[in-house]
């Protein structure tokens, strides 16, 4: 596509649910990244796919937290029993290589947990 | 550890001035130096970005200065207007690694006041 779609825009929960949030990247993009952007703050890294690499995990606050990226193309980011403090806008972004340079962020999930 | 240091948090300019950022990185590894603007609702997006061998890019109202002995690099909006309204983040990454992705700063709330 032309751009990184992300779904839903916006998502309302009950606390204690699971929810998942998609991201379509860019067509041929080979890396794939979420962030996640809490009210009035910054960018915090969740997660990264490079290619057919092991993903790098680090960013996961916790194990309720997991994400799998099909067929190169398409990721998904679960949330389990979700919290209060996951409510923020989770970001996807593609790049065509690694290294940081020319990411194209989605516009969102606004996930708010009641 | 955050590795990216920004601010101010939020800053009010006059039409016309000039709005400053500022930004101090830890790891000297980082060669690469994005500069990302967000609009409310949106993800956010490259606005200028610049490699540690230049002390200074310019593009249009938007220059970065570089210090690479001071770790420290920062935004210059030239002339703002109240279009340049917005979230602005910087970064830092590592452009020829695999396995880096991008680390961003808290992010500055920029408000032009016409």
């Amino acid at each position: 596509g032309a751009g990184v779609s992300q779904s839903p825009s916006n998502k309302v929960t009950e606390k204690g649910k699971d929810v998942e949030l998609r991201c379509d990247p860019i067509s041929g993009h080979t890396a794939l990244y979420w962030y996640r952007q809490s009210l009035g703050q910054g960018l915090e890294f969740l997660i990264y796919f490079q290619g057919n690499s092991a993903p790098d995990k680090s960013g996961l606050p916790s194990d309720r937290f997991s994400a799998e990226r099909t067929g190169g193309s398409v990721s998904t980011l679960t949330i389990q029993r979700t919290q209060q403090e996951d409510s923020a806008v989770y970001l996807c972004a593609s790049s065509l290589g690694s290294g940081g340079s020319g990411y194209t962020f989605g516009s969102g999930t606004r996930l708010t947990v009641v | 550890q955050q590795q990216v240091k920004q601010s101010p948090q939020s800053l009010i300019v006059q039409k016309g001035g000039i709005s400053i950022i500022n930004c101090a990185y830890e790891n000297t590894a980082f060669d690469y130096f994005p500069w990302y603007q967000q609009f409310p609702g949106k993800g956010p997006a490259l606005l200028i970005a610049i490699r540690p061998d230049v002390s200074e890019k310019k593009e249009g109202r938007f220059t970065i200065s570089f210090n690479k002995s001071a770790k420290q690099f920062s935004l210059h909006i030239m002339d703002s207007q109240p279009g340049d309204s917005a979230t602005y983040f910087c970064a830092a990454s590592r452009l020829y690694s695999s396995a880096s992705k991008i680390i961003f700063g808290s992010g500055t709330r920029l408000s032009i006041r016409p």
